[in-house]
């Protein structure tokens, strides 16, 4: 079993739509929670992160963690044509004096106008 | 403020060879970390550099490595190149260590044949 799971797609909706993004993961030592949105031929960007269970809201994005479950959720509310990307889920975990950061493979987005 | 520069963006290098990328972090930003990007494996973490010290490393090879120097630029060297090496090289920068808060830049496109 992989550690962080993410469906790859693609995922293609209209515009306006609300677009669920998911992750699990198998490791309960992961921490710190992070989204990252990457464009086609660029690097990848820090949209949102968090450390708790629960729900985090930036604008139009909402992260939510459920650690119970080893779930996590990235919500874009309103999307845009300009949302088409590259989203992947990012965790990171801290033990015996060091720490990793594993990414999901990324699901493609497509934003219909 | 400029941001994260990595150079070259394209790389054509031939099996057996050793190649050396470049990154300069965001200024001010004292930690540098390299990932490897592939559409097979996604993007994996290959080490961490903070205070031209490596603070943390993933699962590569030996033939990778890296090192910081008193600037916070940092540079990356593959040797005895294998076709499985091509890949997307990314280099992110945070102000401090912790792999938090990344700021990635554009990569470097590496291919080996």
């Amino acid at each position: 079993q992989k550690e962080v799971e993410q469906d790859p797609g693609p995922l293609s909706v209209p515009e306006g739509a609300i677009v669920s993004l998911n992750c699990t993961y198998s490791n309960s030592a992961f921490q710190y929670f992070m989204w990252y949105r990457q464009y086609s031929r660029k690097g990848p960007e820090l949209l949102m992160y968090t450390y708790s269970s629960g729900n985090k809201e930036d604008g139009r994005f909402t992260a939510q963690v459920d650690k119970s479950s080893k779930y996590i959720s990235l919500f874009i509310r309103d999307s845009q044509p300009s949302d088409s990307a590259t989203y992947l889920c990012a965790i990171r975990y801290s033990g015996a004096g060091s720490y990793q950061l594993t990414f999901g493979k990324g699901t493609k987005l497509s934003v219909i106008p | 403020k400029a941001g994260v520069t990595q150079t070259p963006r394209y790389l054509i290098k031939t099996r057996g060879q050793q190649v050396t990328l470049s990154c300069s972090p965001i200024s001010g930003h004292r930690s540098v970390s390299w990932y490897q990007q592939t559409p097979g494996q996604g993007l994996q973490f290959l080490f961490e550099y903070f205070s031209e010290t490596q603070r943390n490393k993933g699962n590569f090879p030996g033939r990778f490595s890296g090192r910081q120097f008193s600037n916070s630029r940092s540079e990356m060297n593959v040797s005895t190149l294998e076709l499985g090496d091509s890949a997307l090289y990314l280099c992110a920068s945070s102000l401090d260590a912790g792999l938090d808060e990344q700021y990635f830049g554009p990569g470097t496109r590496l291919t080996v044949t």
